[in-house]
């Protein structure tokens, strides 16, 4: 199937901006995504793009979509501890997403 | 709105058995999505239903099944069990392709 690769692990401070990246490697997906993932729990949309946009704001989120390099990145800007967890990129066209192993994010005081 | 369910929460069996696993989806949506998450393959998604229909099936043996109702709820039957069935099986339901809500999932180990 297609790759959907994240590095393993971020740990930033609290207050910082977290940036959590993802590359990809089919170009014909609608849609990527981002996922949150705490313990114990299922996943959490967090938030989207459509793959005719560069970039997507949220509140706290930045999404910026590099199609050229097939590069997708999540921004979370004043992070807090509440943030801690895994955050997964996925794309897809339908209703099956192809996702990443996802990124540990890790807040500390 | 109740989010998604999914019962039960834990489940031990042995190898060999079967299982069935369900989920309810959020009221009104009526498209249900079964993913298989574990640590060493992460997400993959098993199989996706519509009104009763399965529309979409990942690359899953056949001892993986599925079938919806038609008030949506639906259910996954793994018969078989071996020990890398040993999981969190999660299911999503959505109105609109770009929006799937996840429930907590089911634990399955087996032993």
């Amino acid at each position: 199937g297609e790759d959907v690769e994240q590095s393993l692990f971020l740990s930033v401070r609290e207050g910082d901006s977290s940036v959590i990246n993802c590359t990809y490697t089919d170009s014909s997906s609608t849609y990527l995504y981002w996922y949150k993932q705490e313990p114990g729990a299922g996943l959490q949309l967090l938030t989207y793009i459509f793959s005719n946009m560069d970039m997507k704001q949220d509140q706290r989120l930045t999404v910026l979509l590099n199609k050229k390099d097939k590069h997708l990145s999540l921004r979370i800007a004043d992070t807090q501890t509440g943030d801690s967890a895994i955050y997964f990129c996925a794309q897809g066209t339908g209703y099956a997403l192809n996702f990443g192993k996802g990124t540990s994010l890790l807040v500390t005081p | 709105k109740a989010g998604v369910t999914q019962t039960p929460r834990y489940l031990i069996k042995t190898r060999g058995q079967q299982v069935t696993l369900s989920c309810s989806p959020i009221s009104g949506h009526r498209s249900v999505s079964w993913y298989q998450q574990t640590p060493g393959q992460g997400l993959q998604f098993l199989f996706e239903y519509f009104s009763e229909t399965q529309r979409n099936k990942g690359n899953f043996p056949g001892r993986f099944s599925g079938r919806q109702f038609s008030n949506s709820r639906s259910e996954m039957n793994v018969s078989t069990l071996e020990l890398g069935d040993s999981a969190l099986y999660l299911c999503a339901s959505s109105v609109k392709v770009n929006e799937q809500y996840f429930g907590p999932g089911t634990r399955l180990t087996v032993t």
